[in-house]
């Protein structure tokens, strides 16, 4: 159980373009979904939340206008990165939260398997 | 501000020996303590939690120590095997779920 699907896999884009992550909760209802965002040998760094039916919560330093994140149902959330430039190569991982059973009370997060973008 | 970070960045390790990975914390306030591992092109995998108002866990070859005195937190790993190569996070549960995750230590196993 608990199970956490990210599509693509990875993707390669031009300079420019945007591109949408896909975060999907395949066993389990997510009311909260989570972006993270990790460089080479770097720690995950977290760049919002995402609650269903509501707006994004951004962390500090992380431009809403450029990662645009939508949470239409309790197991989707997806993450557009809108004019990708070199610097936004990444991975990408999302994680989601339950919304019952042992993970309400321990704030156990459920990770994807990550996208890995790079913009040419 | 407060954040989750390690005291070693790099562990090698002997296969059959036990593995220790520490973290340090700074924020008192924290009451959940995660440790996650990840592995090459991959997302973190759960491997064990803790509670505050725990001072140690034991899961499957695997143990979690937690010292709020000094905000310590440790991960053992007994009879470490080749597939436990992976790098290693422990992640701080702060507010509203956030979780914040330390720097992580490269554990490698030598056969």
């Amino acid at each position: 159980g608990a199970v956490v699907s990210q599509h693509p896999s990875w993707v390669i884009c031009k300079s420019g373009t945007s591109v949408k992550i896909e975060c999907r909760s395949l066993d389990f209802q997510a009311t909260t979904m989570f972006w993270y965002r990790q460089f080479p040998k770097q720690s995950l760094m977290l760049m919002a939340t995402s609650n269903e039916g509501s707006k994004a919560t951004y962390e500090q330093g992380v431009e809403k206008d450029k990662f645009l994140i939508n949470h239409a149902s309790l197991t989707l959330s997806t993450l557009t990165v809108t004019s990708a430039h070199p610097e936004d190569s990444s991975f990408y991982i999302c994680s989601a939260r339950g919304t019952s059973g042992r993970a309400v009370g321990y704030n156990e997060q459920f990770f994807g398997p990550g996208t890995r973008l790079t913009v040419l | 501000g407060e954040s989750v970070g390690l005291h070693l960045p790099t562990l090698s390790v002997q296969e059959g020996d036990n593995s220790i990975i520490n973290c340090a914390y700074s924020n008192s306030a924290s009451d959940y303590f995660i440790w996650y591992k990840q592995e090459s092109g991959k997302g973190p995998q759960f491997i064990i939690d803790i509670r505050s108002n725990m001072d140690k866990r034991q899961g499957q070859r695997v143990t979690v120590l937690l010292n709020k005195t000094v905000k310590h937190l440790s991960l053992q790993i007994a009879a470490t095997q080749p597939g436990d190569s992976a790098v290693y996070f422990c992640a701080e549960n702060t507010n509203d779920y956030k979780l914040s995750f330390g720097a992580g230590t490269t554990v490698t196993v030598r056969a």
